[in-house]
């Protein structure tokens, strides 16, 4: 079966500093690969996805990125933190063959920026 | 208009009622539809897909697509404590999701 998994869990970071959030899954190969953010009062918002190694599509321009540098990882990366980053960071795949429909969400990292 | 709107709630039921979550989406292209279950403080996980329009069961959740009126459905039977969660409406649009806002549940023993 399919795992997917996000570290850290929680994370409380100072404005300014950088960032850098993992996501791996198991048990499947070529992934269709997402970040999005959930903050209160906003819902889900899809940041980045990915179809493969070294290709990732931005949704929403800003001062995050992502790289996919292996086929089953997925990196959410700053260098400099706004207060406006805090917020849930998930992570979710879904299968090659079923486009964007099936997606599976991660446990999330929740984001602090003081 | 945003492309799916969903009813925050929140929504208390008993424990046994029936319950009724809806969304409402404005384009008529639209042909995949999700329902996701979210507990508080975890991600969110798949609880129904359908395409097109009609029903789609499973144990004691009932999907419902309605494409003439653009209205999506999710049914909870007999709803028990452990259903007590944030449900969220999801369309599929080209290669992404474009989620509701999700509505709160709450049932009470």
């Amino acid at each position: 079966s399919q795992t997917i998994h996000q570290w850290p869990a929680t994370l409380v970071q100072p404005v300014g500093s950088p960032l850098s959030l993992e996501c791996t899954v198991e048990g499947t190969s070529n992934p269709n690969l997402y970040w999005y953010r959930q903050a209160a009062g906003r819902g889900l918002q899809l940041l980045f996805y990915s179809v493969g190694i070294g290709q990732i599509s931005s949704e929403v321009p800003q001062n995050l990125s992502a790289s996919r540098p292996q086929d089953r990882q997925f990196i959410l990366s700053s260098k400099k933190l706004l207060l406006s980053d805090s917020g849930f960071y998930l992570c979710a795949w879904s299968p090659r063959d079923r486009g964007a429909g099936e997606q599976y969400f991660g446990p999330g990292t929740r984001l602090t920026v003081t | 208009q945003k492309e799916v709107e969903q009813d925050p709630g929140p929504l208390s039921v008993p424990e046994g009622a029936i319950v009724s979550l809806n969304c409402t989406y404005s384009n008529s292209a639209f042909q995949y539809f999700m329902w996701y279950r979210q507990y508080s403080r975890k991600g969110p996980e798949l609880l129904m897909y359908t395409y097109s329009s009609g029903n789609k069961e499973d144990g004691r959740f009932t999907a419902q697509v309605d494409k003439s009126s653009k209205y999506i459905s999710l049914f909870i039977r007999d709803s028990q404590p452990s259903d007590s969660a944030t449900y969220l409406c999801a369309v599929l649009a080209g290669t992404a999701l474009i989620f509701g806002k999700g509505t709160t549940l709450s049932v009470s023993s």
